[in-house]
């Protein structure tokens, strides 16, 4: 098993351009999350799908954010105009249904910088 | 909400034990998890209690007291491999959403 796939796994940008992170989650789970992490704030989770349906959102600090999940097997985490407090570690991570809630599994990680 | 506390670092040497305890406040309760993280790399499970009691894997094992609203991650003849930052993590009554720690730094010196 390949496991969780993102990408790009780094990205630099200027402050007020578009940033789309990728994520591919490991076949067959039913869940998917978005998570950030900085020093500040930990490991916070934005978003998460299941089914490719949003089911709680209440992390996403604000509009400049948005997420999609068209398949299975593809979700995308989009912020529009990037800010440099944007900076941090996103991480996509994916679980199955009936495993219970304990055990997630995440990708390596995409390091966002913006200037 | 949930809110867990955990120490923010913790320093030990090689072939010692190390336990890093977590206390959390939740609205409903089904579980607690841990995570290791090395630098630079991702969350990865370690362990998962449901009941009280005390969990073993290998060197390491979990420990949850769900009347104390407590846990802890009991590492064993420390590693400088295990040198990493160990989250613990409680599940919502809503799917697999998880709350995490802020994390315990683990230093381990030869």
């Amino acid at each position: 098993d390949a496991g969780v796939i993102q990408s790009p796994r780094h990205e630099v940008t200027e402050m007020g351009q578009e940033v789309t992170l990728r994520c591919k989650p490991i076949s067959g789970h039913d869940y998917l999350f978005w998570y950030r992490q900085t020093m500040m704030r930990g490991l916070e989770l934005l978003i998460y799908f299941n089914n490719n349906v949003p089911i709680d959102d209440s992390g996403m600090p604000e509009d400049r954010f948005s997420a999609k999940m068209p398949n299975a097997s593809f979700s995308t985490l989009k912020i529009q105009p990037s800010e440099p407090r944007d900076s941090a570690v996103y991480f996509c991570a994916s679980s199955l249904e009936g495993q219970g809630a304990d055990t997630q599994y995440f990708g390596p990680g995409t390091r966002l910088t913006v200037l | 909400g949930q809110s867990l506390e955990q120490p923010s670092e913790v320093t030990a040497v090689e072939g010692a034990i190390v336990q890093i305890n977590c206390t959390y406040q939740t609205s409903g309760f089904y579980g607690l998890s841990w995570y290791q993280q090395h630098d630079g790399g991702a969350p990865t499970f370690l362990s998962y209690n449901a009941l009280d009691g005390l969990e073993e894997t290998g060197r390491f094992s979990s420990f949850l007291s769900r009347s104390d609203s407590y846990g802890y991650l009991l590492l064993q003849e420390l590693q400088m491999k295990d040198s990493a930052s160990y989250f613990c993590a409680v599940p919502g009554a809503a799917g697999n959403k998880l709350t995490f720690g802020g994390g315990t730094r683990v230093l381990v010196k030869p």
